[in-house]
Formats: C-alpha cells, structure tokens, sequence
C-alpha cells in the first residue's frame, strides 16, 4: 500500500525556518515526481514545488527563492526547506505522489503555523 | 499566477446532476488536455476523481465526468447521492511545470 507521512509541522515566528519531511512507502520512490501542496485554513489548494527524478525543481511564485524542496532516494523521503516564513504561509502541507500529469496520492497533511 | 475560477458552491438532490466549472485561460486550461478534479471531505485530504480533462481512475464512480471546452473545463456528477457532498477542486498545468488550483466548490446534496 502507498503512504505518505508528512511531519514537521508546527508553530514558528515570522521570519523563521521550518523543515517538512515526508517518509514514502509502499511504491519505488525514486522513480516517481513529487510535489508539495498547501491548504490555508479554511481556503483552496495551491501547488507549492515540485522534483522530478532526476531532481528538477519547480517553485510557485509565491514562494521562490524562500523554499527549497529536495530528496533523498535512499531514505525514501521528500523534504521542504521552508525560510523566510510569513503569516501567508500559514497551511497545511500536503506531500503528493505525482503519476504524469495527476496529483495521485496524497499525505494526511502536516500544519505550519507562522504566528507571533 | 491566479488561481482558476470556480463557483463557491453548488448544489442537487438525490438523483439529480450538477456540474461544476472551472475556468482558466489560454496559458493554463486552453493550453493543455491536463485538467484534474479532487474532492475533498472536511478534514482529509483529496483524492483525484478526473484526470487529463476525461479519465477516471480505477475505483471512481462511472457517474462522475470531465469536459473541456476552450478555457473552461467541467466536472459533472450525474445520479447525485448523499455521498458525494464534499468540496471539489480542479487542477490545469499552467506551463513551465507549474500547477494552478481552482478555488473550490462546496456541493450540498439536498
């Protein structure tokens, strides 16, 4: 069975630093694209990065040059480098197992909350 | 990068159909065959129900279908049951490998 297990959430002051990690099993986790997406409270989705296999990386505009996604094939698990934090990004954060062009599988969602 | 347009919410009893839109531009749902819509119950997290603009995955319901027309793609449940209240979203490649999400729709079902 696919899982995906996000942690890292939590509470952190305007400007901080948090790290995301997501442990994958279940499917060979290298050969596939991931992707972070994010939830407000009480709001829609928004795509947040993605990396290829080969370990390309796409960021939304809100958060280029703030966030740094990254992998580590041999541990299985996707990771988040989130700086710079803002009340903005205040989310729950969804790791997601692309397959083409589909958001397929996807975490139970760890929350940030940047607050003073 | 603006998120899509979808209305707040929609609403049908038992039996009947509703459709949800989802409109983008020429630079994300006019430009590509690779819209997705995921519902999501309160609490959890989504799950895909339509891929690229008309595919279902294994497992969804026959009674749920995707259309694209130029910018505007579409999500239609037909034969609603209580089941499928939920909020729903699309998805559209938006270019350079970058993703946009509609707002939402809540659906009641009466």
């Amino acid at each position: 069975e696919v899982q995906l297990l996000e942690s890292g959430g939590e509470l952190v002051q305007p400007g901080g630093s948090l790290r995301l990690s997501c442990a994958a099993s279940g499917f060979t986790f290298s050969s596939y694209v991931m992707r972070w997406v994010r939830q407000a409270p009480g709001g829609g989705l928004q795509w947040v990065s993605t990396i290829g296999t080969g370990g390309d990386r796409y960021y939304a505009d809100s958060v280029k040059g703030r966030f740094t996604i990254s992998r580590d094939n041999s541990k299985n698990t996707l990771s988040l480098e989130m700086n710079s934090l803002r009340a903005e990004d205040t989310a729950i954060y969804y790791c997601v197992k692309a397959l083409a062009y589909v958001f397929d599988i996807w975490g139970q969602g760890t929350m940030v909350t940047v607050s003073s | 990068q603006s998120a899509l347009t979808q209305p707040r919410s929609v609403s049908g009893s038992p039996g009947q159909s509703v459709t949800i839109s989802c409109t983008g531009t020429t630079g994300d749902v006019g430009a590509y065959n690779y819209v997705s819509w995921y519902q999501q119950y309160p609490g959890k997290a989504p799950k895909v129900m339509i891929y690229d603009v008309t595919k279902r995955p294994s497992g969804v319901p026959a009674r749920f279908s995707g259309s694209k027309s130029g910018n505007t793609a579409s999500l239609t449940i037909s034969g609603l049951q209580a089941e499928d209240e939920a909020d729903y979203y699309c998805c559209s490649l938006a270019g350079s490998s970058t993703w946009l999400f509609g707002g939402g729709t809540k659906l009641t079902v009466l």
